[in-house]
């Protein structure tokens, strides 16, 4: 399995409040991902990082950002989080990004109430 | 508009016998597909991939089928186990950087012991 953790696991948290997910890789790859789950749509790219500072979004980027600064550490943030925000995120790790498969990390199940 | 469908939300098959899960793509731009795999409460791990090079990929119990012309791909799995009961994903993406992928809403396989 791919070196890929996710923290926190589970949160429950309040509308407008911010909040923090950290994807964490041990295998040094390029390209990192954020993805959202739900019912009927299947997995959504958020934003995508292509190396560290280096970012761009995805397909359902309003009302989220993201850092990396370090090749290991791609951060999601929520800066006023509302309730459409309540999903399963996911990140996935790719060595290149061109042929390589993304293999995913283990999930974050957010609430927002 | 969904780019990748997946028109099957939940599939019966007895064990032994063959599953086959089906997609549907609308953008004649993706030339890579993939085949993802999701366990309750665990990411998605990668199955089975093909380049649009190919009609055809096997590895083991799984062989993927594309068929370029029709725009649809099939996952054929033989025999059926009851540990292969899980949500299958099939996901396409375009050539060029970053490799973002687009998947379908899912399909939901159960196979009887």
């Amino acid at each position: 399995d791919a070196g890929i953790t996710q923290s926190p696991r589970h949160k429950v948290t309040e509308t407008g409040t911010p909040v923090t997910l950290r994807c964490h890789q041990t295998e040094n790859h390029r390209y990192m991902y954020w993805y959202r789950q739900d019912p009927g749509h299947g997995l959504r790219l958020i934003h995508y990082s292509y190396g560290v500072k280096d970012t761009d979004k995805g397909e359902v980027s309003d009302g989220y950002s993201v850092s990396r600064s370090k090749t290991e550490d791609f951060l999601l943030t929520l800066e006023s989080a509302t309730s459409s925000q309540t999903s399963v995120y996911f990140c996935a790790i790719s060595e290149t990004g061109f042929t390589d498969t993304q293999y995913f990390g283990p999930g974050t199940r957010l609430t927002v109430l | 508009d969904q780019q990748v469908k997946q028109n099957s939300p939940s599939l019966s098959v007895q064990e032994g016998r063959i599953s086959i899960l089906n997609c549907d793509y609308t953008n004649s731009m993706f030339d890579y597909f993939l085949w993802y795999k999701k366990y309750p409460a665990e990411g998605p791990t990668f199955l089975i991939s093909i380049s649009s090079i190919k009609d055809k990929n096997e590895d083991g119990r799984f062989t993927v089928f594309l068929n370029k012309s029709a725009k649809h791909l099939s996952l054929h799995i033989v025999p059926s186990q009851p540990g292969d009961s899980a949500v299958y994903f099939c996901a396409a993406s375009v050539s060029g950087s970053a490799r973002q992928l687009t998947f379908g809403s899912g399909t939901q396989l159960t196979v009887l012991p």
